[in-house]
């Protein structure tokens, strides 16, 4: 049992390319989340999504677009990627919306030079 | 505006003490309430929750109180050990429709000294 799995869990890149991270999860969540932590800030909702094929913005979706093709898979991309992206993001999940306890990944620590 | 606040960004406590984590709201709206729980290069892992209809909840060691009327809660840790060193994150929901978001503090690093 994986789990939530977030893939990669490192990556540096430089301003202005673009790449993905990927979340899967075999624990049947419907709904996903995808956050960010930065020192000081705590955790940060960027996007989420209620069910397969649906999405909605966050509390800072600005930078991002997310993709909920399958539910086992929530994708998060960066088009063109900034030094303010540099951050630690984390996959939630859960099952249900009468589910109170996210089921978080490990993270993904991003670098933007 | 940060609708759930933890004041503290760290805190040392002695191996065997208590340890008290405190949280507060803005959002009347919230009625359930969980703490996490960070070790470095690890995600989040749910440690305990209250609901808004009770004051008090425990489970071992760990205990978490809510104070409606004052917006608060807190995390206590009795007896502190070790291996409790670690982030700890409150976080909220709003109960009803739209309830799919938890709002989180910016956390309290917590160092328990041997």
């Amino acid at each position: 049992n994986a789990g939530v799995t977030q893939t990669p869990k490192f990556r540096v890149l430089k301003t202005g390319q673009s790449m993905t991270l990927l979340c899967a999860q075999d624990m049947n969540h419907e709904y996903m989340y995808w956050y960010r932590q930065d020192p000081g800030m705590g955790l940060r909702l960027i996007h989420y999504s209620v069910g397969e094929g649906t999405t909605a913005k966050g509390e800072v979706p600005d930078g991002y677009n997310v993709s909920r093709l399958k539910k086992q898979n929530f994708l998060l991309g960066l088009e063109s990627a900034a030094p303010s992206q540099t951050s630690v993001y984390f996959c939630a999940g859960k099952v249900d919306s009468g589910a109170n306890v996210l089921t978080f990944g490990a993270g993904s620590r991003l670098t933007v030079l | 505006d940060q609708q759930v606040k933890q004041n503290s960004p760290s805190l040392s406590v002695q191996e065997g003490r208590i340890s008290i984590l405190n949280c507060d709201y803005t959002n009347s709206m919230f009625d359930y309430f969980l703490w996490y729980k960070k070790y470095p290069a690890e995600g989040p892992t749910f440690l305990i929750s209250i609901s808004s209809i009770k004051d008090k909840n425990e489970d071992g060691r760990f205990t978490v109180f809510l104070n409606k009327s004052a917006k608060h809660l807190s995390l206590h840790i009795v007896p502190s050990q070790p291996g409790d060193s670690a982030v700890y994150f409150c976080a909220a929901r709003p109960g009803g429709s739209g309830s799919y978001q938890l709002t989180f503090g910016k956390g309290t690093k917590l160092s328990v000294i041997p």
